[in-house]
């Protein structure tokens, strides 16, 4: 079965500083991995998503991760956080041939000044 | 172009009640999934609907349950409201062949008191 694993439920950076969230998934087939961010009372907007092809990913808002299959991780990077980046993000995978995403426990980014 | 809508927005209701909730997919779209997410379970696949058919089902109790309709618009209701249901329930269209598609709605949030 698939499962995705996001390490640290809470990361906290300074403003201007390196965001780094991981993910790392397991799936017998290869996958399609998503990063999406929920605001506060919102949905899940797509950041990002790896189906094939290039294996570093560039989304919206500065974000970019890397599908490494020998690690199998897809780790979310920003360069320079900024305040508005504070949100919740999820990592989830798709396999299998099936429509139905499995999503990592979120990870909570606080950004302070 | 319109995004996905889910109304209402927010919904209280009593114990063993039941509820129905709407998700109206981006024009064009075929392809309805409904998940629930809470802080203790997360997110979770409930169901997804293709041409009004049922291609994928979550597990979740028989009190759950979802149809399509002709213009891909999507309804779930879930009889006998528990307190364990309380929860934000979003709704995601895509095309329909892709999985990599998904466009979420904001969601319903269901408090059941």
């Amino acid at each position: 079965a698939q499962s995705v694993t996001q390490l640290g439920s809470h990361v906290s950076v300074s403003e201007g500083a390196l965001v780094l969230l991981r993910c790392n998934y397991s799936s017998s087939v290869p996958p399609y991995l998503f990063w999406y961010v929920q605001y506060p009372n919102q949905g899940l907007q797509l950041l990002l998503k790896y189906t094939t092809g290039a294996t570093l990913v560039k989304g919206i808002n500065g974000f970019e991760a890397e599908f490494k299959k020998s690690e199998t991780s897809f780790h979310l990077t920003k360069p320079s956080a900024h305040m508005s980046d504070a949100a919740e993000y999820f990592c989830a995978v798709i396999s299998g041939g099936y429509n139905k995403l499995i999503f990592g426990a979120g990870t909570r980014l606080a950004v302070h000044p | 172009k319109a995004g996905v809508t889910q109304t209402p927005r927010y919904l209280i209701k009593t114990r063993g009640q039941q509820v129905t909730l709407s998700c109206s997919p981006i024009s064009g779209h075929r392809s309805v999934s409904w998940y629930q997410q809470t802080p203790g379970q997360g997110l979770q696949f409930l169901f997804e609907y293709f041409s009004e058919t049922q291609r994928n089902k979550g597990n979740f109790p028989g009190r759950f349950s979802g149809r399509q309709f002709s213009n891909s618009r999507s309804e779930m209701n879930v009889s006998t409201l528990e307190l364990g249901d309380s929860a934000l329930y979003l709704c995601a269209s895509t095309p329909g062949g892709n999985p990599a598609g998904y466009t979420f709605g904001s969601g319903t949030r269901l408090t059941v008191v």
